[in-house]
């Protein structure tokens, strides 16, 4: 089993909609969740980390389930410069990737 | 955050050859890994590179095959020796920033093309 898994989508969404996906963990020791955005041919770059709590940056909003050990990621009022490819992080003593979901906002 | 640069940003080498990648970061920073990321796949930790001893590789991943250099705490370099078309890549370097509860702010990568 992988340690980390996301659909990999395409998530093919109209500006404007509501796009939200989850992305599941296996080690239920992990500390640390993490969203990141990798634009085609670019390095990831840290979109947001993801608090127990959960927590919003402004269109985005990341929640927590430790119980089921899954990580959501939803996108409000899409534009198009969110298309990407979102890497959900998890990290015990290194960081474990997924292997992303691409999210693609049309016009 | 910190600003990361590596070089060469990609280079197309011969098999059986070995290229080494540069990693510079502008703050000097505890932790230094370098990643690779096969075409479509997700990253893989390689090794973490520790300022002052030998790096520590990941399960799969071997010094002979990619030796490390950590000579301070703003630069790493990372060498993928006798290099297959298998190794074709991008390998990114990352550092985490202390007190960053784990954050890790990535390198451009080197994209490497082994013919």
């Amino acid at each position: 089993r992988k340690e980390v898994e996301q659909d990999p989508g395409p998530f093919n969404v109209p500006e404007g909609a509501t796009v939200a996906f989850n992305c599941t963990y296996s080690n239920s020791a992990s500390q640390s969740f993490f969203w990141y955005r990798q634009d085609c041919r670019k390095e990831p770059k840290l979109l947001m980390s993801v608090y127990s709590s959960g927590n919003e940056d402004g269109r985005f909003t990341a929640q927590l389930n430790r119980a089921s050990q899954y990580i959501s990621l939803l996108i409000r009022d899409s534009k198009l410069s969110d298309s990407a490819t979102y890497l959900c992080v998890v990290a015990d003593y290194k960081l474990s990737f997924g292997a992303g979901t691409t999210v693609t906002v049309r016009a | 955050s910190a600003v990361i640069s590596q070089k060469p940003s990609r280079d197309i080498c011969q098999r059986g050859t070995s290229l080494t990648i540069q990693c510079q970061v502008d703050s000097q920073v505890t932790m230094m890994f370098w990643y690779r990321q096969q075409p479509g796949q997700s990253l893989t930790l390689i090794a973490t590179a520790n300022q002052g001893s030998e790096a520590t590789y990941e399960s799969g991943f071997v010094i002979d095959k990619f030796p490390i250099s950590r000579p301070n705490l703003t630069f790493s370099t990372l060498t993928v020796s006798n290099m297959s078309p298998e190794d074709s890549s991008i390998y990114l370097c990352s550092v985490e920033i202390a007190g960053g509860r784990d954050t890790q702010y990535f390198g451009p990568g080197t994209r490497l093309t082994v013919l």
